[in-house]
């Protein structure tokens, strides 16, 4: 079955610092991937999608996701962090095999201080 | 969020009630999703419908969880006779698209 994997449940970075949290799948094929952001008390927010093609994939609030086939991973960046940043980033995959539903990461929760 | 309605917002329950959550994916026929979200977890997927085939409940943790779609757009989750561990906020979302996913703000359960 698809996995995914999200290794740090919490992060904590500097307003201003570059931010990168990581994802690794598990599955034959190359799947559709996601990052998605929920800032507390809201929902989820698409940040940005892969599907094939570039394997740098730019978002919206000034973040980009790098897909890396032989490593798995689709890990999300932003260059300088801002305090609104600060919210929980979920990585999500779909393979249209299983019915295109999308299976979520554990989550990363990012503190941002001042 | 924008285009899935999510009724109620919150709904407090007694232990062993039976509750209904309430999806409108607003854009009418298309493919739907109920996810579960709880405290300090990721996301769980618990059923998905999409047009007239039947749909995927492989993620229902118990026989006391079923939904129902009406329609093609309208979706009911019910939990029957509830208990603490179902405490979660509830997520639907629908898709257009090429997976164009759109979660609604969700319901969140609380069972006492």
């Amino acid at each position: 079955a698809q996995s995914v994997t999200q290794p740090d449940i919490h992060i904590t970075v500097s307003e201003g610092a570059s931010l990168e949290l990581r994802c690794n799948y598990s599955y034959g094929a190359t799947p559709y991937l996601f990052w998605y952001v929920q800032s507390p008390g809201q929902g989820l927010q698409l940040l940005l999608k892969y599907f094939s093609g570039d394997t740098l994939v730019q978002g919206i609030k000034g973040f980009e996701a790098e897909f890396k086939r032989s490593q798995s991973s689709f890990n999300l960046r932003k260059p300088s962090v801002h305090w609104s940043d600060a919210a929980e980033y979920f990585c999500a995959v779909a393979i249209k095999a299983a019915g295109n539903k999308l299976t979520f990461g554990g989550g990363t929760r990012v503190l941002v201080k001042p | 969020g924008a285009g899935v309605s999510q009724s109620p917002s919150n709904k407090v329950t007694e232990k062993g009630k039976d509750v209904e959550l309430r999806c409108d994916p607003i854009s009418g026929h298309t493919a739907l999703y109920w996810y579960r979200q709880s405290l300090g977890q990721g996301l769980e997927f618990l059923i998905y419908f999409q047009g007239n085939s039947a749909p995927d409940k492989s993620g229902l943790p118990s026989d006391r969880f079923s939904a129902e779609r009406t329609g093609g757009s309208v979706s009911t989750l019910t939990i029957q006779r509830t208990q603490q561990e179902d405490s979660a906020v509830y997520l639907c979302a629908r898709q257009q698209g090429n997976y164009g996913y759109t979660f609604g703000s969700g319901t969140r359960l609380t069972v006492v």
